[in-house]
């Protein structure tokens, strides 16, 4: 059981716009920016938005965060099938004093 | 540009201790502006954040492994270690190093320079 709760699966046809939640607590969310992994199949973990809402360089502007209270949304417009991948939301929890992840959202490109 | 290698052994026996290192090209393990961290992936599963260590040797650890796990750092040699006692099937996984940046009370906290990940079985 993750500390932060995301659905396990979204899905999307190309062009379309699809958002992943990022549920979390007082103590985790409500205290911390959050962050946005994206894992390829096979692959490492890539850092794709920092800071609830800030993009790394070379990551494309369809990608973006947000957080209101105890929760953050990832979303990602124009969707395209290089998209298909796991995204996992992260942030550092005070109670626990310790980084957290979500349970990862599978996204599917039909 | 950053670059993180895991290295250390595939096979661990049940009971065992894992251990494994992450070296650091490209940038000084000495930066006071990083933590390093470690992360694993059970097959099939998601991340789990194992934990992390500053340059001083100052850690911080996930408390369903703080009693079996110790993260250190080598400055001479540029790297961080992972140590893992009492080994099950378990913790077969794939573990990763990365690179942390990390503000005041870790009001931010993020991953920006991952290794490319080293698989570890624990079987007899």
């Amino acid at each position: 059981q993750s500390v932060l709760t995301q659905p396990p699966s979204v899905s999307g046809t190309p062009g379309q716009r699809v958002t992943i939640s990022c549920s979390g607590s007082s103590s985790n969310i409500g205290r911390n920016t959050v962050n946005w992994y994206q894992q390829l199949p096979g692959t490492a973990p890539k850092l794709l938005i920092y800071s609830s809402n800030q993009r790394p360089s070379g990551v494309p502007d369809r990608f973006s965060g947000s957080k209101s209270g105890t929760s953050s949304s990832l979303a990602i417009s124009g969707l395209q099938s290089e998209d298909e991948a796991d995204y996992y939301c992260a942030t550092w929890d005070d109670s626990l004093d310790g980084q957290v992840f979500g349970g990862g959202t599978k996204l599917t490109v039909l | 540009q950053v670059q993180l290698q895991e290295s250390g052994p595939g096979l661990v026996k049940p009971s065992e201790t894992l251990s494994l290192t992450c070296t650091v090209s490209g940038g000084s393990i000495r930066s006071t502006i990083y933590y390093w961290g470690w992360i694993r992936q059970p097959p099939g599963k998601g991340l789990e954040w194992i934990g992390s260590v500053y340059s001083s040797g100052s850690t911080y650890y996930n408390p369903s492994l703080k009693s079996r796990v110790t993260i250190s750092v080598d400055t001479s040699k540029n790297h961080f270690s992972l140590k893992l006692s009492s080994v099950t099937a378990a913790d077969t996984a794939v573990y990763y190093c990365a690179r942390v940046n990390w503000g005041s009370q870790f009001y931010y906290y993020y991953m920006d320079v991952w290794g490319k990940g080293t698989t570890v079985t624990v079987s007899s």
